[in-house]
């Protein structure tokens, strides 16, 4: 199974909500990944999780709050946002720490009004 | 630091070649290339960790110079399926950080 699934696949949300994306992979990579990607521009990278623990937070703010429950799932939780993170959000794996390919889900398209 | 890539746009005709360079104001610990299409996720296509290397498969090869500072992905013979956004990327050496060059979004008209 070299599949990465993202749910859900499109989410509006209002600036008072709290919602949750959710990234599940059963390759048993060890390194997941969080990227926001606006229109026209690369993926942002936002967190790495390594082993289940947090090892990079490119200093996004904490109205997104990321967890690892397991080795094969990923969240992340959003709170109070702002119409500027409106964007899709994508999910990566990777093996191993090096030189290896990353796994990207199909992501989640976020609107936030 | 941010790869640069060029151009940031080209329109090809099918069976027409093309060059996306990557760039860096540093070596690159390895270059990673990928295609992205509208609406899709980024799927890899291939890595280059040495200088000097050149790699390919079917009609898409890329090189890494010797001073890793620049790679260059080649698209021969273009196909109506080569359309999309190509991002080179790399890592820091020794974390799992990563970054996404600038993109170069390739149009391939029949």
């Amino acid at each position: 199974d070299t599949e990465v699934t993202q749910t859900p696949k499109h989410l509006v949300m209002g600036m008072t909500n709290k919602k949750s994306l959710k990234c599940e992979q059963h390759m048993g990579h060890r390194a997941m990944y969080w990227y926001k990607q606006k229109a026209k521009k690369p993926p942002e990278l936002m967190f790495v999780y390594s082993y289940e623990k947090l090892s990079i937070n490119e200093s996004v703010p904490s109205r997104f709050s990321p967890e690892c429950p397991n080795s094969s799932l990923l969240n992340l939780h959003l709170h109070a946002l702002q119409p500027e993170d409106s964007a899709l959000y994508l999910c990566a794996t990777r093996r191993g720490p090096t030189s290896n390919e990353q796994f990207f889900g199909p992501g989640t398209r976020l609107t936030v009004l | 630091q941010q790869p640069v890539q060029s151009p940031q746009a080209v329109i090809l005709r099918e069976g027409e070649d093309a060059v996306i360079n990557c760039s860096s104001s540093k070596a690159l610990y390895s270059v990673h290339w990928y295609r992205q299409k509208h609406g899709e996720a980024p799927v890899f296509l291939m890595i280059l960790l040495k200088g000097g290397e050149q790699k390919g498969h079917d009609k898409i090869s890329a090189s890494f110079n010797e001073k890793k500072q620049q790679s260059s992905l080649y698209l021969t013979a273009s196909q109506l399926s080569y359309s999309g956004t190509y991002f080179c990327g790399t890592e820091v050496s020794g974390t799992y950080k990563y970054i996404f060059g600038t993109g170069t979004r390739l149009k391939v008209l029949a």
